[in-house]
């Protein structure tokens, strides 16, 4: 069974950090894995997605990367933000329907 | 942002009472998802839609049902709602469902069940 993992669970840090979100996964047979931002009380917001074939995003300043054989994925976060504040999900598509699974993600705290 | 809207965005209601959560989209994408997000679990596909009236389960399907009657239409009815159905509950689309389209979420239904 497919099982996602974000570590840490929460990161606080001071503006202008550089930093580094990692997501890790079980089984390498997947099709894409996705970054998403929820901010609370909100809905997820798609920040990037990597297919399979792919070896990383980018998207401003932000850089996602994707090791299938090792079960890793990174986003990074170049010159972190107040408005960075939010947490963080990567979730697989193990069946190319768009059935994601979720890790419990990591909650990012940007202390102006 | 993509046009879907959830609703009632709030509900409470008893143990034992049927309840039914609308998605509505604007996008005229295929593909329709309903999740669930409770602390300790993140979030778990509860059913999909890849058409109109072609529906599939989930991970944690059992004391839900779907339909999917018209291409912007999604609901989600809990037959008799138990205490552990507390929870928002998502509804995400996605043009073609397969791994080149991300999805799009609602704002989300928090459902309390008393």
């Amino acid at each position: 069974k497919q099982e996602v993992t974000q570590i840490p669970a929460a990161l606080s840090v001071p503006e202008g950090e550089n930093l580094v979100l990692n997501c890790s996964f079980t089984d390498s047979a997947i099709y894409n894995l996705q970054w998403f931002r929820q901010d609370p009380g909100k809905g997820l917001t798609s920040l990037l997605l990597i297919q399979s074939s792919q070896r990383e995003q980018t998207s401003g300043r932000l850089n996602a990367s994707l090791d299938k054989s090792s079960g890793r994925s990174t986003l990074y976060i170049a010159a972190s933000q107040p408005g960075d504040s939010a947490t963080y999900l990567c979730a697989v598509d193990a069946s190319n329907t768009g059935k994601l699974i979720f890790g419990q993600g990591t909650t990012l705290q940007v202390k102006p | 942002d993509a046009g879907i809207t959830q609703s009632p965005r709030h509900k409470v209601t008893e143990t034992g009472t049927p309840v039914t959560l609308r998605c509505h989209q604007t996008e005229n994408h295929r593909y329709m998802y309903w999740y669930r997000q409770d602390p300790g679990h993140g979030l778990r596909l509860i059913h999909y839609s890849y058409g109109v009236k072609d529906t599939d389960k989930g991970e944690v399907s059992d004391g839900y049902s779907v339909s999917r009657s018209k291409t912007e239409d999604f609901l989600l009815t809990l037959e008799s709602a138990t205490s552990s159905q507390t929870s928002v509950y998502f509804c995400a689309i996605s043009e073609y469902g397969g791994s080149y389209q991300p999805q799009h979420f609602g704002d989300g239904t928090r459902l309390s069940i008393l």
